[in-house]
């Protein structure tokens, strides 16, 4: 059964950069057929994607929070990560790692991590 | 404002049949497969349809999807008090190149 678990502080000064990793275990890391992504929620709110990495080294991200995220992995540690720089208190959230699946007919993400909370706090 | 508009809340009494909507556009459900999650209170989002309407090993057969242009919904029936949980649409979005949420519908059983 594939397992994720998120890993990292959880509490992160204003400007400093967020910095989480996700370990894979009971299941490949370097499978052509996923993708790994990062999904938040702030406390009380609804689901918002942050960006996923495929097997080629492509990534994508959400155009608002582009400019500051990085998502990379580490197919030796089974590792993905997730940097987010310049942080304000709007990244407060539970943060989520996830596997995801695609095919000529879409993509979805069928194993989650348990999520971890992130404050931005002084 | 999420990309894809979803009812903030439905209710309905066990045993009934209830759906949610799921409201988008061209470039995300017009063009894409949508899926949708299940949010138990306190844990991590579950899929619990894939591709407009396919149903993952081990979901209930209670959970049916549909779509039709650029909408879609998620249907449960014979409800259970189980089923109580926040449901969220999610759909690639062509023009932002990225995966789109809704904002999430809280389902109670009465």
């Amino acid at each position: 059964q594939l397992q994720l678990q998120e890993s990292g502080p959880g509490l992160v000064k204003p400007s400093e950069t967020l910095s989480l990793t996700c370990t894979v275990s009971g299941g490949s890391i370097s499978s052509s057929s996923y993708y790994w992504g990062w999904i938040r929620q702030p406390p009380g709110k609804g689901l918002e994607w942050i960006g996923s990495i495929y097997y080629s080294g492509s990534t994508y991200y959400n155009p608002s929070l582009k400019s500051r995220v990085t998502i990379s992995v580490d197919t030796s540690k089974k590792q993905f990560s997730l940097k987010v720089s310049a942080v304000t208190a709007a990244d407060t959230a539970v943060y989520y790692c996830a596997r995801g699946r695609e095919s000529y007919r879409g993509a979805f993400f069928d194993y989650w991590g348990q999520g971890t909370l992130v404050t931005v706090s002084s | 404002q999420s990309v894809l508009t979803q009812p903030p809340s439905v209710s309905e009494a066990p045993r009934q049949r209830v759906t949610i909507s799921c409201s988008g556009s061209s470039s995300n459900i017009g063009n894409n497969a949508v899926n949708w999650y299940q949010q138990l209170p306190g844990k991590a989002p579950k899929f619990v349809i894939y591709y407009d309407d396919l149903l993952p090993s081990g979901v209930s057969d209670r959970f049916s999807g549909s779509k039709s242009g650029t909408s879609a919904s998620l249907a449960i029936s014979g409800l259970q008090s189980e089923d109580e949980a926040d449901y969220y649409c999610a759909a690639w979005d062509d023009r932002l190149n990225g995966v789109v949420f809704g904002g999430g519908t809280k389902l109670t059983v009465l």
